[in-house]
């Protein structure tokens, strides 16, 4: 699987915006980049993917850099709601059955500071 | 989407017992995962778990410690046999809904052997 490199912890302001780094520099053309959360006491989320165009959605933001080997999460205003560990995920998107698994690294602990 | 409920949520057990896991979705779904998320670390994916097939385990994990069910669209089971306090963990089951883009997890049943 290929792998991703998230800081293991950032911290922001309510209502600030956020940027959540993740590397992948050995990404795959057909890897899409997934984004899940963890709230605390929860099971993860599912947050927003892209393969190569940012993409928005009514959570957040994902941009991706032209080359591919890194992608940017975007929380345009932080609550304190969204204080959770964040994942970065490639995951192929070609054929079925173990290639839909995903595989989690240790992800970024996202604190949100009232 | 697809709602997921667990059973039981919590149980505190006795080393060299067995303790089956309940995965109910409202939903008829495809592909079942079973997940491990020991404490203070991510989450591990334990199997794969299709109706009508025998489950696909990951490395280290192997089905007669962890024998999994499957007997229809909506629901799985995962028993973890022969318990010791290495066990002790989060379980995890998630499902993939038709489009197989965005992953559901369920609450989790937090298990702690003693």
């Amino acid at each position: 699987d290929a792998k991703t490199t998230q800081p293991n912890s950032m911290e922001s302001n309510e209502e600030e915006p956020v940027h959540l780094p993740c590397n992948h520099s050995t990404i795959s053309g057909t890897d899409y980049i997934h984004w899940y959360r963890q709230l605390p006491s929860q099971g993860p989320e599912y947050v927003i993917h892209g393969l190569t165009s940012n993409v928005n959605n009514r959570m957040a933001s994902l941009a991706i850099a032209e080359d591919r080997k890194s992608s940017t999460l975007i929380l345009h205003r932080a609550t304190l709601r969204d204080a959770a560990v964040y994942y970065c995920i490639l995951r192929d998107g070609v054929g079925g059955g173990s290639n839909y698994k995903l595989t989690f690294g240790k992800g970024t602990l996202l604190t949100v500071n009232p | 989407s697809a709602v997921i409920s667990q059973k039981p949520s919590r149980d505190i057990c006795q080393r060299g017992t067995s303790l089956t896991i309940q995965c109910q979705v409202d939903s008829q779904v495809t592909m079942m995962f079973w997940y491990r998320q020991q404490p203070g670390q991510s989450l591990t994916l334990i199997a794969t778990a299709n109706q009508g097939s025998e489950a696909t385990y990951e490395s280290g994990f192997v089905i007669d410690k962890f024998p999994i069910s499957r007997p229809n669209l909506t629901f799985s089971t995962l028993t973890v046999s022969n318990m010791s306090p290495e066990d002790s963990s989060i379980y995890l089951c998630s499902v993939f809904t038709d489009s197989f883009v965005e992953q559901y997890f369920g609450p989790g049943t937090r298990l702690t052997v003693t």
